[in-house]
Parts: C-alpha cells; sequence; structure tokens
C-alpha cells in the first residue's frame, strides 16, 4: 500500500451535476497531483497542487478545478459533468526536493460514472 | 503533440522466460523515465527511474535501458512469474520545462505469464 487514499472508492453521476472527489496524501508529501484514466489509455495529468497552490494543469477545461489542504489533503471537483468524464480518477503524491526523484506515490482511484 | 508509443497487443510469454517491453517517445525531450505497474482496478505502483544521462538501470529481476538517440525505452522482466501479469505504464518526465514533475503516460502494455 501507498499510504494514499481516496474517496469514494465509486461514483454514479448524471450528466450536468457536479462531483467532488477526494485524496489523503502520504504522509511528509508536499505536492498532490490528479489523473484521468479512460478504461484502455494512461492516465492523463489534470493539474497538480504545491504546497496548496496549482503548479501546473494538463489540457483540461476550467470546469475541473481542485483544492489542496494546509494538511496536504486534496480535493478534484468537476462541474457540469458530461458522459466522457466517466473515468479513474488517480491522485498521487510526491515530494519534491529538486533532486529529481520524484516518485510519485498513487492512490487506488475514484471510479467516475456519469449517465 | 508528444506521442507515447507501447505496444497495444498484450504479451503472452512462458513462466521463466524474459519479457520485453517498448515504450517509444517523439516531440519530447524528458529528464528521466519512469516505468509503474498496474493491476486491474488499481493505481499504478512505481518500479523503477532512469535518467537521461543513464543507460540501464536494474531492480531485482527487472532491468530498463534508455536510450535518448532512439527516443526508445526498453523494459525487461526476467525469470517471469505469474505474479508479474499487469500492465506495465512507462512515463516521462521533464521538471524544468513544465515545472513541475507531470508525468506524460503511454497506454501501457499488458503482460500475461503463462505458468
Amino acid at each position: 500500500e501507498t499510504g494514499v487514499t481516496q474517496s469514494p472508492t465509486h461514483l454514479i453521476k448524471t450528466r450536468g451535476q457536479q462531483v467532488t472527489l477526494r485524496c489523503s496524501s502520504q504522509s511528509g508529501h508536499n505536492t498532490v497531483s490528479w489523473y484521468q484514466q479512460a478504461l484502455g489509455q494512461g492516465p492523463q495529468f489534470i493539474f497538480q497542487y504545491y504546497r496548496e497552490e496549482e503548479n501546473g494543469r494538463g489540457n483540461f477545461p476550467p470546469r475541473f478545478s481542485g483544492l489542496q489542504f494546509p494538511n496536504y489533503s486534496s480535493e478534484l471537483n468537476v462541474n457540469a459533468l458530461e458522459l466522457d468524464d466517466s473515468a479513474l480518477y488517480l491522485c498521487a503524491s510526491s515530494f519534491i526536493s529538486g533532486q529529481g526523484k520524484d516518485e510519485q506515490f498513487f492512490g487506488p482511484g475514484t471510479r467516475l460514472t456519469v449517465l | 503533440s508528444q506521442k507515447i508509443e507501447q505496444n497495444s497487443e498484450a504479451l503472452n510469454i512462458q513462466e521463466g522466460k524474459t519479457a520485453t517491453l517498448t515504450c517509444n517517445y517523439t516531440n519530447y525531450s524528458p529528464a528521466y523515465l519512469q516505468w509503474y505497474r498496474q493491476d486491474p482496478g488499481r493505481g499504478p505502483v512505481f518500479l523503477l527511474l532512469i535518467r537521461e544521462n543513464e543507460k540501464e538501470k536494474r531492480k531485482e529481476r527487472l532491468k530498463v535501458t534508455f536510450d535518448t538517440t532512439l527516443k526508445q525505452s526498453l523494459f525487461h522482466i526476467t525469470a517471469s512469474q505469474p505474479a508479474d501479469s499487469a500492465t506495465y505504464l512507462c512515463a516521462l518526465v521533464n521538471p524544468s520545462l513544465y515545472g513541475n514533475n507531470r508525468l506524460a503516460f503511454g497506454k501501457g502494455n499488458q503482460v500475461v505469464v503463462i505458468p
């Protein structure tokens, strides 16, 4: 186990609704990244938070937003859900030290289904 | 745009043999490359990291090579076991390009080890 937890495990929403996914990082880590993994695809980078500030964003629209809290837990919010948002959402925590090791520890993911 | 290619066909291999997976990339200059293992319904698990100035890295039965001229990494599992059956993802990182350690993943390559 990586020490990274995510909730909920599964979620079913309908188109147009809003969803909040949660992640608890590994102790001592200062960075959390969120990825979207569609079936049969590799994870796609959504954004990263470093010390509570957004630190880079992938090719996702503004209806994908996030927060990182002082205890390094994190939320991913998705507004106006679309069918294509159905995927496994992964959070990954790491400790950026500037030494280029940057191994990322992934949680088990939240499976989101949009109907 | 950047492309990271892994073989879409599953690799079926007899127990005890060496499994070799390929990761090719274009339009990208990674500072380092990582390999992850992913089991169904689970988050990726970090296996190995290799830097752009390293040719080869080993860890137990795993070996990774990195050729920045060919823009290719090879991942080997020697003396393969049924427990090695999983999907293996390659991921590229360039922190100085993006200002963060975002991972750019390939689609993954499934390995099935036959007893």
